[in-house]
């Protein structure tokens, strides 16, 4: 059974709503990330954790904020969502040895 | 960035032939991860290698890693259609905290 679930898989937004995205894991992984992927530049990190409680800046942070409440559950957040934004995001938990495990993926597209 | 020379690439082959997909990378690491992703789905670790290994078999996957010349190599030996997927290379920083991935080499194997 999947480890790492992410809810929306698919979300249509408008241009300034809200959109949280929701990700749990059951790998009991002190790590999670979210990444985001677009055509030409790959998976690109937006934030990170390392525990309950704390949140950190990946590489392109701007325009989102994440909030890890428990060890299980790690969510991004887009308080004003613009088309730029449109995209697959994917959640993952991360071992000690930094291996990553994704959820399958939220596609979102901001009209 | 991390990366050298970007590996963006789209490769189509026969089913049954070899494979070779490279990345380069500018900074040090002591360890490169190589994922796979298939249509749809996230990405997944096929193999991982170490500075200290330069050279690691799984299956018919061969991976390589080159320090002096910052560079690895994913192999597959006799292709199958299933096989078809994006594969990606991926790096950790130099805390140890990241992991940032490459662009990826889109592989079509034809049956």
């Amino acid at each position: 059974e999947a480890a790492v679930t992410q809810s929306p898989r698919n979300k249509v937004a408008v241009t300034g709503g809200k959109v949280t995205l929701s990700c749990n894991q059951t790998n009991n992984h002190n790590n999670m990330y979210w990444y985001r992927q677009d055509t030409g530049h790959g998976l690109r990190l937006i934030h990170y954790s390392y525990g309950a409680g704390s949140t950190e800046k990946g590489d392109i942070p701007d325009g989102y904020k994440a909030s890890r409440p428990s060890q299980e559950n790690f969510s991004l957040i887009l308080e004003l969502a613009t088309p730029s934004q449109t995209s697959v995001y994917f959640c993952a938990s991360g071992d000690s040895g930094n291996t990553l495990y994704f959820g399958e993926g939220s596609r979102l597209i901001v009209v | 960035s991390q990366w050298g020379e970007e590996n963006l690439q789209a490769l189509s082959i026969q089913e049954g032939e070899d494979v070779t997909m490279n990345c380069s990378y500018k900074t040090y690491t002591t360890v490169v991860q190589w994922y796979r992703q298939k249509s749809g789905k996230g990405p997944a670790l096929i193999i991982l290698i170490r500075s200290n290994e330069r050279e690691k078999r799984s299956g018919r996957l061969r991976a390589t890693l080159d320090t002096s010349s910052q560079s690895s190599s994913l192999s597959i030996t006799g292709t199958l259609a299933t096989d078809t997927a994006v594969y990606f290379c991926a790096m950790t920083n130099s805390a140890g905290n990241k992991l940032t991935f490459g662009i990826g080499t889109r592989v079509l194997v034809r049956p």
